[in-house]
C-alpha cells in the first residue's frame, strides 16, 4: 500500500533535548511538508521541500530544522530553541504535477515536553 | 495575506438532520480550495478539491460547493460515523513556485444517534 508513515506516534521530550520526527512516503511525491497543529488553531506550516536537497522555511520555522537527502524522507528536528514544542506534528506530501494540488497527510506524531 | 475562516467552530446534529459548514476565504488568486476530514488523534483525510466558482463535488453524504468568497460543505442525512473535524484550506498564487496551503481552524461536527 502506498502512503505516508510517521514515527513515533507519541514522543516525550525533556527540556533542553533535541528530538527528530520521522516522515517517509512511498507515493513517489516530489514535495513534502511539515505542519504543526495546536488545539483550536489551523495547521501551520513549519518547513517544506519541493525537491531533494532543497527546502524552505514556512511560517513558524524558528526552533526547527529539516533535511531532504532522499525523495522518500523528510525528517523534522525539534531543537531546544523551540520554546513551546508540545503539539501534534503532521507530515504531508504532494505530486509535482500542477494538475494535482492536494496534499496527503500522514498519521501524525504527538510531541509532549515533560 | 491569504486567510481562511470556518464557521461554526462546533456543530451538533441529530442523525438524519442535514446542515452546512461554511468556509470563508480571502486569497490572491485562488488555485484551489480543499476540504479534509480529521478524526481525533489522526492525520487529515483528503475529501475534495474545488478550483473555480460554481464547481460542486459530491462523495456519499457530502457535497462541497464554491463561490468567489466562500465554500460550503453540505452534509445530507448524516450518520454518527460522519462525526469528525472538517478542515478547509486554500492555495493562492505561487510564492517562489511553492504550493502552500492556508488552513482554517476547522469545524468540529458531532452527529448524535
Amino acid at each position: 500500500d502506498g502512503g505516508i508513515t510517521q514515527s513515533p506516534k507519541y514522543l516525550f521530550r525533556k527540556e533542553g533535548q533535541n528530538v527528530t520526527l520521522s516522515c517517509e512516503q512511498n507515493l513517489n511525491h516530489d514535495a513534502m511538508y511539515w505542519y504543526r497543529q495546536d488545539p483550536g488553531q489551523g495547521l501551520r506550516l513549519i518547513y517544506y521541500s519541493q525537491i531533494v536537497n532543497d527546502f524552505q522555511k514556512g511560517d513558524i520555522a524558528e526552533g526547527y530544522s529539516v533535511s531532504r537527502e532522499k525523495k522518500e524522507s523528510f525528517p523534522l528536528t525539534v531543537t531546544s530553541a523551540q520554546k513551546n514544542p508540545t503539539a501534534f506534528y503532521l507530515c504531508a506530501s504532494r505530486r509535482a504535477d500542477s494538475t494535482y494540488n492536494e496534499q496527503f497527510f500522514g498519521p501524525g506524531t504527538r510531541l509532549t515536553v515533560l | 495575506e491569504d486567510q481562511v475562516t470556518q464557521s461554526p467552530e462546533a456543530l451538533r446534529l441529530q442523525e438524519g438532520e442535514s446542515s452546512s459548514l461554511n468556509c470563508s476565504y480571502t486569497v490572491s488568486g485562488l488555485r484551489g480550495l480543499f476540504w479534509y476530514r480529521q478524526d481525533p488523534g489522526k492525520g487529515p483525510e483528503f475529501l475534495f478539491t474545488l478550483y473555480s466558482a460554481g464547481e460542486e463535488k459530491e462523495k456519499e453524504r457530502l457535497k462541497a460547493t464554491l463561490t468567489k468568497k466562500e465554500s460550503f460543505l453540505h452534509i445530507t442525512a448524516p450518520k454518527p460515523e460522519d462525526s469528525a473535524t472538517y478542515l478547509c484550506a486554500v492555495q493562492g498564487n505561487l510564492i517562489q513556485g511553492a504550493q502552500k496551503l492556508v488552513f482554517g481552524q476547522g469545524t468540529r461536527l458531532t452527529i448524535n444517534p
